[in-house]
């Protein structure tokens, strides 16, 4: 399967606790982006790289957030200290862009979902 | 401000039929491109289909066309022929100079037999 993969699926924690998450893009894509997605609604921007350099963050984006993208390959987000308000769904999507061309379309991954107590 | 509106939370259509789901943009920016997407109970976000700012023609992929009016800001999605697997939620999307896409609130279909 050469689709973009996310991991953990599932992942329930305590609030206070630290948790990762990571996905692996599609192996030709340069740009790789980060959106959560809470129950019955539309998914969020959270941050976006190109290559390995992160080009923007949303100022949803709490400073206990943290997402690296090292040697432009696969990319973690990690949350720090995690509130029951940080239950969502966190999807990782990538494209691959030209100098600027392309339709942009996003390549989404399966999801993970995080659930903290 | 919303850069994407969809003001039909759920929606349901008889197996067969076509439905219609409304998307609303605001932009200033000439380029821009619009997106649907389906994401079915699983979770999975799946593309549907594409228009470009500069497109002359509405887009058609299948059983989906996306009737664009551009002065109106519109961008509405019409499934043609639902199938019970149709049942989803349906999210509107615009990608605009920077190739990041916002989405809308999300329409939820419900096919019935």
């Amino acid at each position: 399967d050469t689709g973009v993969s996310q991991d953990p699926r599932h992942k329930i924690t305590k609030r206070g606790q630290n948790v990762t998450f990571r996905c692996d893009p599609i192996s030709e894509h340069n740009r790789l982006y980060w959106y959560r997605q809470t129950l019955g609604q539309g998914p969020e921007f959270l941050t976006y790289f190109q290559n390995e350099a992160q080009l923007e963050k949303s100022r949803l984006l709490s400073d206990r957030f943290s997402a690296e993208r090292p040697k432009g390959s696969f990319s973690t987000l990690e949350i720090q200290r995690t509130e029951q308000g940080d239950s969502a769904m966190y999807l990782c999507a990538s494209s691959f862009l030209t100098s600027g061309s392309g339709t942009g379309e996003l390549f989404f991954g399966e999801g993970s979902r995080l659930t903290v107590l | 401000a919303q850069k994407i509106t969809q003001t039909q939370p759920g929606m349901f259509v008889q197996e067969k039929e076509a439905v219609t789901l409304d998307c609303t943009y605001d932009t200033s920016d000439p380029s821009y491109g619009l997106f649907w997407y389906k994401q079915p109970s699983s979770g999975e976000m799946i593309f549907l289909i594409y228009q470009g700012s500069y497109d002359q023609q509405n887009a058609t992929e299948g059983r989906y066309s996306l009737n664009f009016q551009k002065a109106r800001k519109s961008a509405n999605l019409v499934i043609s022929a639902s199938q019970l697997g149709d049942s989803a939620m349906y999210f509107c999307a615009m990608r605009e100079y920077d190739y990041k896409l916002s989405f809308g609130a999300g329409t939820t279909v419900t096919v019935r037999a």
